[in-house]
């Protein structure tokens, strides 16, 4: 069964205080690995697509990158603004998005 | 929100009415989407449009029904309201370029309370 598993689901930081947000997936046929931020009250903004295996792409203090297994979102130098739910979504070979449940990051100043 | 609007934003409703929520695009977007997100869950797919008249399932079809009359709007109908149906509905849209592998954009949410 397809299913994506992130963790923590809760992650408090300093401001600059530098850490990794985790996305574990297992989908049959990979085709993208998504990235998204969600503030309090609005939807799902996109921030990266990973398609294949040690692709890494960056924004800003962000940098996503791939594995076979899972996909880690780094952030560097966090700041208050930064804080907001991070959720991640694996597309398989039936072209559908399976959703983590996402994680929550506070950063605190 | 990538041109996307999605009305009304708050619903409260009663058990047992319909409720149809509506999505709005100014993107000229040919695919169009219905989830729903609740606490500890991910987002999870209702309906789907692939064009005008075009819809298919997703993993949470019950008690849903869509209509696409028009490529700018998508309409998500819940025949008769149950409580498990209170979530945030979102609805998203993505280009054709790639058909199904493209990204997905997103609209604001409706906030849904069935009492």
């Amino acid at each position: 069964e397809d299913q994506v598993t992130q963790s923590p689901e809760a992650l408090r930081l300093q401001e600059g205080e530098s850490s990794s947000l985790n996305c574990s997936y297992t989908v049959s046929g990979l085709r993208g690995l998504f990235w998204y931020r969600q503030d309090p009250g609005k939807g799902p903004e996109f921030l990266f697509t990973l398609y294949s295996a040690g692709e890494e792409k960056e924004k800003e203090r962000l940098k996503a990158t791939l594995t076979k297994k899972e996909s880690f979102l780094h952030i560097t130098a966090p700041k208050p603004e930064d804080s907001a739910t991070y959720l991640c979504a694996a597309r398989g070979s039936n072209y559908q998005l399976i959703w983590g449940a996402g994680t929550k990051l506070i950063i605190k100043p | 929100d990538a041109g996307i609007t999605q009305s009304p934003r708050h619903k409260v409703t009663e058990t047992g009415t319909p409720v149809t929520l509506r999505c709005h695009q100014t993107e000229n977007h040919r695919y169009m989407y219905w989830y729903r997100q609740d606490p500890g869950h991910g987002l999870r797919l209702i309906h789907y449009s692939y064009g005008v008249k075009d819809t298919d399932k997703g993993e949470v079809s019950d008690g849903y029904s869509v209509s696409r009359s028009k490529t700018e709007d998508f309409l998500l109908t819940l025949e008769s309201a149950t409580s498990s149906q209170t979530s945030v509905y979102f609805c998203a849209i993505s280009e054709s370029t790639r058909g199904l592998e493209e990204t997905q954009y997103f609209g604001p949410g409706t906030r849904l309370l069935v009492l």
